[in-house]
């Protein structure tokens, strides 16, 4: 089945400066890869997706890029504030594509300093 | 809306004892998933269901059974509590090949 790596682990960064977390995947045939933002005690929320057809999406500071050759995706974050500080995790939606499901990578505890 | 939610929001089980956790969505949303979270690894999917009446495993679904036996509920029963089920729950639904609404997470503690 589906496995996603996640790296790093812990992250953590200057604020104003900019963040980078990387993910890769097992299944090729994999086509749908979200990005989800958990804060301390509270939900995940979706921050970014990307979808197979497209290798790069923006959304104000943050964006994701997809290398669908090397399987692999990354988030960025530019001019991160210290409300980023958050646990994020990237997942990918393997085949069957119509049940939706999600494997998540392990996460990435990112710390802005102020 | 109250998008969502899950019932109860904490327990505690002594070994071998039952539960169930109540998962209600309110989005009129196909599909539903049971996650558990642990520290260090992730989100990893227990159960899923694709609509009313089915039910798919998930990575970890040994010790769990679900049921779906309404469109807006989704419940995850566990049958057996063993100390290796100690997690944060999650309940999520979407329309299917997108966005996954979770919500508030269940902290579970089995002595």
């Amino acid at each position: 089945g589906e496995n996603v790596e996640q790296h790093p682990s812990t992250l953590s960064v200057q604020e104003g400066d900019s963040a980078v977390i990387k993910c890769t995947y097992s299944d090729s045939a994999s086509n749908y890869f979200p990005w989800y933002k958990q804060e301390l005690g509270k939900r995940p929320q979706l921050i970014i997706d990307i979808r197979s057809n497209v290798g790069e999406k923006k959304d104000q500071r943050i964006a994701v890029t997809l290398n669908k050759t090397a399987k692999h995706f990354s988030l960025h974050i530019t001019e991160t504030q210290p409300e980023d500080s958050a646990v994020y995790f990237c997942a990918a939606s393997p085949p069957p594509g119509n049940t939706g499901k999600l494997i998540f990578g392990q996460g990435t505890t990112l710390q802005v300093k102020p | 809306n109250a998008g969502v939610t899950q019932t109860p929001k904490f327990r505690v089980l002594k070994t071998g004892q039952s539960m169930t956790l109540l998962c209600a969505q309110d989005m009129n949303h196909e599909y539903m998933y049971w996650y558990r979270q642990d520290p260090g690894m992730g989100l990893r999917l227990i159960h899923y269901s694709v609509g009313e009446g089915t039910t798919a495993k998930g990575e970890v679904p040994d010790g769990y059974n679900v049921s779906r036996l309404k469109k807006q509920n989704f419940l995850l029963g566990l049958e057996s509590a063993a100390p290796s089920q100690t997690s944060v729950y999650f309940c999520a639904s979407s329309s299917g090949f997108n966005e996954q609404f979770f919500g508030p997470g269940t902290r579970l503690t089995v002595l």
